[in-house]
């Protein structure tokens, strides 16, 4: 059963860091690009940031560009997004997904408030 | 970017109707297009992809078309599981872009 599991959310000053983590189980992790997409409370959904199979690729929308960063260890089946700087815009339910492809998590919740 | 523009941003509907969103696309696409269906409280669920072919396990209800800027998604006939937000997403270029959503009540 594939499955993924995000985890690292939390409250966080602006200004503040933060390093989120999806753990992925059920299929062969290595062969699939993983995607982040964010949505902040009462909004729409947008897309983050995604990485190729083995890390050499990477994109971000234009909103966090310099201040995210994906990465992945193909090791841990594991996917993450380093943030800084973080904003109040910020404030979100992140969701990582393989590929968009169903299913997704249930996306760990940032908050970026003083 | 490539701006997606959904239409409309609410509808209500009832039980048995047709039900059509749209999706426009502020430059021509080839067919690299996703619809998802969001529960309240829920993570969004892909129903369609590559503009027309149905995601295993969703209802054939649920279908998809077009082609270059314009694309719809069409639910034969509504139940009252379908109350929910529905989203576009191009996935042609980057950065990927989500239409706006649109809610379906009933």
């Amino acid at each position: 059963e594939v499955q993924v599991v995000e985890s690292g959310g939390g409250l966080v000053q602006p200004g503040g860091s933060l390093r989120l983590s999806c753990e992925a189980s059920g299929f062969t992790f290595n062969n699939h690009w993983m995607d982040w997409v964010r949505q902040a409370p009462g909004k729409g959904l947008e897309w983050v940031a995604n990485i190729n199979q083995d890390g050499s690729e990477t994109y971000y929308v234009d909103s966090v560009k310099g201040r995210f960063t994906i990465s992945r260890d193909n090791a841990k089946n594991s996917v993450f997004l380093q943030m800084n700087s973080l904003r109040a815009e910020d404030t979100a339910l992140y969701f990582c997904s393989r590929e968009l492809r169903p299913p997704w998590g249930q996306g760990t919740m940032v908050t970026v408030s003083s | 970017d490539i701006q997606m523009t959904q239409s409309p941003s609410s509808l209500s509907a009832s039980v048995g109707d047709r039900v059509t969103i749209t999706c426009r696309a502020s430059q021509g696409m080839r067919s690299e297009l996703l619809w998802f269906q969001q529960r309240p409280g829920k993570a969004p669920q892909r129903l369609i992809y590559d503009v027309s072919t149905l995601q295993s396990g969703v209802a054939s209800r649920f279908s998809g078309s077009g082609s270059g800027t314009d694309f719809t998604l069409t639910i034969s006939s509504l139940q009252p599981e379908d109350s929910a937000t529905y989203y576009c997403l191009q996935y042609n270029r980057y950065p990927r872009t989500f239409g706006q959503g649109t809610k379906v009540e009933i």
